[in-house]
């Protein structure tokens, strides 16, 4: 059973540009979770979703950050115009229940130059 | 929003048990008390969870108290490969404090 998946895993954009990062949860979970990491500091929670919908969205900044889970296919976090402030690494988890334990991705860090 | 305190760091030598002990004296009856640790850049890691029992896996135990207002996970014998930050979370578990960056020395 493959793990959590996260890609890319490196991530190098300019100021002003669009960011997009996806995330496969593991096969069977429905809900998943992305996080922010900057450099020596904890990790911060940003989004919460099941399939097609935002359930917990509190971590999130309110402009340029965006967040699906489609039907079919991956998680994408979407962040328009990118700034310096932006870079991170970035991690999704997955459960298979909204109790259950999270399994993290291996995480892709974004420069943005 | 602090949910749980931890120390920020601990020192245990090779081979010995290392003890991370973690307050969440705001946990509700049904929350849940997880572990998780990031070993240096990597993505974190699910380690034990327990409501009110105690729990044991392959990784480590999970000792919590009978008023629920502490945990201590216990790993039996220390390697060097587990040094870590090691976070205590609760209920949604979304919330990742400082945690307590563990050392292992040889």
């Amino acid at each position: 059973n493959a793990g959590v998946m996260q890609n890319p895993r490196h991530l190098v954009r300019r100021r002003g540009q669009e960011a997009r990062l996806r995330c496969s949860p593991m096969k069977g979970h429905s809900h998943v979770y992305w996080y922010r990491q900057l450099p020596e500091e904890g990790l911060k929670f940003m989004v919460y979703l099941q399939k097609e919908n935002i359930i917990d969205e509190s971590g999130m900044p309110k402009e340029r950050f965006s967040a699906e889970f489609p039907k079919e296919g991956p998680s994408i976090l979407r962040i328009q115009q990118v700034v310096r402030g932006d870079s991170a690494a970035y991690f999704c988890a997955s459960a298979g229940q909204a109790t259950y334990e999270q399994y993290f991705g291996p995480g892709t860090r974004l420069t943005v130059t | 929003d602090a949910k749980t305190t931890q120390p920020p760091s601990m020192d245990c030598a090779e081979g010995r048990a290392a003890n991370l002990p973690c307050n969440h004296s705001t946990i509700s009856g049904n929350e849940y008390v997880y572990w998780y640790r990031q070993i240096h850049s990597q993505g974190p890691q699910y380690i034990i969870h327990g409501l009110k029992n105690n729990e044991t896996n392959e990784m480590a135990s999970l000792i919590i108290t009978e008023d629920r207002k502490s945990s201590t996970l216990i790993l039996p014998h220390a390697t060097l490969r587990d040094t870590a930050v090691y976070y205590c979370n609760t209920g949604n578990q979304f919330y990742f404090g400082t945690g307590t960056s563990l050392t292992v020395i040889p």
